[in-house]
């Protein structure tokens, strides 16, 4: 079955502090991996990666992919208040019973004190 | 410039009452899907679509229906709901393989089962 697992489930750290959130998966037929921040209301989208070893980066944040060990982190340099948020990480299937299928991890709560 | 549009964004239910979740896409996406948000627990999929007259089951169908008779609209059915179906539901959606894998989520719909 397909799965996602995050870590840690919450992290709570002061502003200019970097975060490395992390993201396992297991997935029949893999097509890619995506990272969500969700605020107050409805999921916003970060990145997308599907191809091992090759950095996303926008602004201070970044993400990599390791397809081999299945998984990816998600980092955060120099945080702000404004990064508190909880972040998501999913999976898509390619093929067989996976196709279009998206599946979310349980999310890490990041909470960005001053 | 509508997007992904869910109704109604609120609603209250008694045990064993039954409801219809709408949601309404422009974008002409081809996949579409309905999770719904506990807390603690990340987005869990109940039922997903990857084109007009499809449906498959996701991680947590069960206690749902879905239909997808015209490729903007993914209604989420409740035969008979229970106070463990009170959650948050987001719809949303994607342009599907070979889109940039981004999904589009509605605001969400906030349910409480009595």
């Amino acid at each position: 079955e397909d799965k996602v697992v995050q870590s840690p489930l919450s992290l709570v750290v002061h502003e200019g502090d970097t975060v490395t959130l992390n993201c396992s998966y297991e997935v029949t037929n893999f097509r890619s991996l995506l990272w969500y921040k969700q605020e107050k209301k409805a999921p916003t989208f970060l990145f997308m990666l599907t191809s091992s070893g090759i950095e996303k980066k926008s602004g201070r944040l970044s993400s990599i992919l390791d397809k081999k060990e299945l998984f990816s982190i998600l980092n955060i340099t120099a945080t702000q208040t404004g990064d508190s948020a909880i972040y998501l990480c999913a999976h898509t299937g390619a093929g067989g019973t996976s196709y279009g299928k998206l599946t979310f991890g349980q999310g890490t709560i990041l909470t960005v004190h001053p | 410039n509508a997007g992904v549009t869910q109704t109604p964004k609120f609603r209250v239910l008694k045990t064993g009452q039954s409801m219809t979740l709408l949601c309404a896409q422009d974008m002409n996406h081809e996949y579409m899907y309905w999770y719904r948000q506990d807390p603690g627990m990340g987005l869990r999929l109940i039922h997903y679509s990857v084109g007009e007259g499809t449906t498959a089951k996701g991680e947590v169908p069960d206690g749902y229906n879905v239909s997808r008779l015209k490729k903007q609209n993914f209604l989420l059915g409740l035969e008979s709901a229970a106070p463990s179906q009170t959650s948050v539901y987001f719809c949303a959606s994607s342009s599907g393989i070979g889109g940039t894998g981004e999904l589009f989520f509605g605001e969400g719909s906030r349910l409480t089962v009595l």
